[in-house]
């Protein structure tokens, strides 16, 4: 079975610097990967995501995430963070031959922007 | 296009009552999914479809139960409410092999 691993609750930077948010994965063959982000109150919505092709993806409002297959993870980065991104963002993955394009999530990690 | 919508946005059961969280998406998306969100956690599959008349549990089936009459609606069913079915409840949808899409989520509070 596959599973994520969000390896901080907390992520804290100031605006203007860059910031990474870690994933890894395990899963039986090749992934598909996700990243949403989820504001208060509100459903998750997708900011990117890798398939297949170039490891750097990239995504809505400036992100993007880098796919390491020898570390398994999926780290997502911006390189200028603002106020505005901070939201709580889950890495999700998926089997590549997944039937049912069913997401396995990982605990979330809240990203804190402070001006 | 309104993509996923849910009903109700809030709702308080008493325990042992009963209810149906309705779900539909107009985008004519193959899959759909039920999901839970407990406070500070990541999400939980309780099932999932894979179209019309298909249904298969997630990973946390126990207490509900869904139906997939049609391509748009996917209803989920909570019988006999239990204070541990307390949680906030996201449905969502997808083409097949590409990204979910979320709907703005349930949430509901067993006393």
């Amino acid at each position: 079975a596959q599973s994520v691993a969000q390896p901080e609750d907390q992520v804290n930077v100031a605006e203007g610097n860059p910031l990474t948010v870690k994933c890894t994965y395990s899963v039986s063959g090749n992934p598909y990967l996700f990243w949403y982000v989820q504001y208060p109150n509100r459903g998750l919505q997708f900011l990117l995501k890798y398939i297949t092709g170039d490891n750097l993806v990239k995504g809505s409002y400036g992100f993007e995430a880098e796919f390491n297959k020898s570390q398994t993870s999926f780290h997502l980065k911006k390189p200028s963070a603002l106020v505005s991104d901070s939201a709580l963002y889950f890495c999700a993955v998926s089997p590549y031959n997944n039937a049912g394009n069913m997401l396995t999530f990982g605990g979330g990690t809240r990203l804190m922007v402070k001006p | 296009n309104a993509g996923v919508t849910q009903t109700p946005k809030f709702r308080i059961l008493k325990i042992g009552q009963s209810m149906t969280l309705q779900c539909t998406q107009d985008m004519n998306h193959n899959y759909m999914y039920w999901y839970r969100q407990d406070p500070g956690m990541g999400l939980k599959l309780i099932y999932y479809s894979v179209g019309a008349g298909i249904t298969d549990k997630g990973e946390v089936p126990n207490g509900y139960n869904v139906s997939r009459s049609t391509t748009e609606d996917f209803p989920l069913r909570l019988e006999l409410a239990a204070p541990s079915q307390t949680s906030v409840y996201f449905c969502a949808s997808s083409p097949v092999g590409n990204e979910q899409f979320f709907g703005p989520g349930t949430r509901l509070t067993v006393l």
